[in-house]
């Protein structure tokens, strides 16, 4: 069974950083493609971006709120996929969950990020 | 304003079929499969519909998808009071070149 574990959420001002891990069990990490989805209080889901296997290239496309601010990244020796956030906006607060493969079967608990001064 | 649209909400009653709309555009839904997704409250996502017809190992064939054009539709037969959740739409953009989601629909089970 897969599990996905994320952790490193938490309270920051405006402008802050903040790095999400995602730590993933019961699937081979390095071939699997992983995404950053997060909802932000009472409301919807919001894709943040991806990462592709290294396999295929590893590329990272993301959402057009976060681009240049948030960097996605991977370490398949740890099987733990990455958010680095910065400048992070009040905005950007919300659970943020991490989601395998192209169509994702798979989701962790989430981790809170809040930023607020 | 998501450029995929779903009603914020449905309702039916027990033993009933409801069904639940998502409707986008020619870079999303018409170029590519929807996935839907269930998310009860508290609770993270489940994948309920992949590549808009399919159901992942699991899920009862009460559930069941369907895409026409820019449009998908997801169908729920045999309402259950569990099965009051969120519900969301999902497809990569081709524009965006990004995943873009439904805003979601409340399902009360009256």
């Amino acid at each position: 069974e897969v599990q996905l574990v994320e952790s490193g959420g938490g309270l920051v001002k405006p402008g802050g950083s903040l790095r999400l891990s995602c730590a993933a069990s019961g699937l081979t990490f390095s071939n699997a493609w992983m995404t950053w989805v997060r909802q932000a209080p009472g409301k919807g889901l919001e894709w943040v971006g991806r990462i592709k296997s290294k396999a295929d290239g590893g590329a990272t496309d993301y959402a057009a709120p976060v681009k240049g601010r948030f960097t996605i990244s991977r370490d398949d020796s740890k099987n733990t996929l990455y958010l680095q956030m910065k400048s992070l906006k009040i905005e950007d607060t919300a659970l943020y969950y991490c989601t395998t493969g192209w169509i994702f079967v798979a989701w962790g608990q989430g981790t809170t990020v809040t930023v607020s001064s | 304003q998501s450029v995929v649209t779903q009603p914020p909400s449905a309702s039916g009653t027990p033993g009933r079929r409801v069904a639940i709309s998502c409707s986008g555009g020619s870079s999303n839904i018409g170029a590519n499969p929807v996935n839907w997704y269930r998310q009860l409250p508290g609770a993270a996502p489940k994948l309920l519909i992949h590549s808009n017809d399919q159901r992942p190992s699991g899920v009862p064939d009460r559930f069941s998808g369907s895409k026409s054009g820019t449009s998908a539709s997801l169908a729920i037969s045999g309402l259950q009071s569990e099965d009051e959740a969120d519900y969301y739409c999902a497809a990569w953009d081709d524009s965006l070149k990004g995943v873009v989601f439904g805003g979601g629909t409340k399902l009360t089970v009256l």
